[in-house]
């Protein structure tokens, strides 16, 4: 079974730009989590989306959103870019919810 | 005070020796608890979930909950230097929606020859 994909691996934009990432979970998975990691807050919860609706959100300003198509491929979208906003964006799938998640290679974002 | 606590390290032991990797949470009806290894750049990925009290072992993995004193451990016995990564524990607790994942910020280890 092929594993979590995310496009693209490496992203340089500009502040006040605005970003689209994309992750393509496992076959059969339908819950997509994204987190953010950065050296200093580690590993934060974005949000989850199972069967194309939200059901989690972490505690991150409305510039951050996402959504979830019916073949449970998940996009996340950034508007409005800050410094604050490079780190590396993770998701993850799991068959159904947050138990057994299994991480995409991430997308590494550098807002300049 | 953070949700899910761990000690940064680097926590250093030599080839062969026990390592104790230790995290708190502070949300009593936390359900699920699970550890995670991240390699440096690399992604993190699953090694141990524990749901009950007590001790749950995985070949040299072993994972220990109390949750009176919300507290999990994982041991790494014979460890390698092929463990050497940082350690995330993960707690998950029932929201509104769904269950939500939270990470602490993880406990480098380094295993030295």
């Amino acid at each position: 079974k092929a594993g979590v994909t995310q496009t693209p691996r490496y992203l340089i934009k500009t502040r006040g730009q605005q970003v689209t990432l994309s992750c393509s979970p496992i076959s059969g998975h339908r819950s997509v989590s994204w987190y953010q990691q950065t050296p200093g807050q580690g590993l934060q919860f974005l949000f989850e989306y199972f069967s194309e609706t939200q059901r989690n959100k972490g505690n991150f300003p409305g510039r951050f959103s996402g959504r979830q198509f019916s073949n449970s491929r998940s996009e996340m979208n950034v508007s409005t870019l800050e410094l604050g906003d490079s780190a590396l964006y993770l998701c993850a799938s799991s068959p159904s919810g947050v138990e057994t998640q299994y991480f995409g290679p991430g997308t590494r974002l550098l807002v300049l | 005070q953070k949700e899910v606590e761990q000690n940064s390290g680097p926590l250093s032991v030599p080839e062969g020796a026990i390592a104790s990797l230790n995290c708190t949470y502070s949300d009593r009806v936390s359900q699920s608890f699970f550890w995670y290894r991240q390699y440096s750049g690399k992604s993190p990925e699953l090694i141990m979930s524990i749901y009950s009290n007590g001790d749950k072992e995985d070949g040299r993995f072993t994972a220990q909950l109390n949750k009176a004193s919300q507290y999990v451990s994982l041991l790494i016995r014979d460890s390698q230097p092929s463990d050497s990564a940082t350690y995330l524990c993960a707690v998950s607790a029932l929201t509104g929606g769904g269950n939500k994942l939270t990470f602490g910020t993880g406990t480098q280890l380094k295993v030295e020859l």
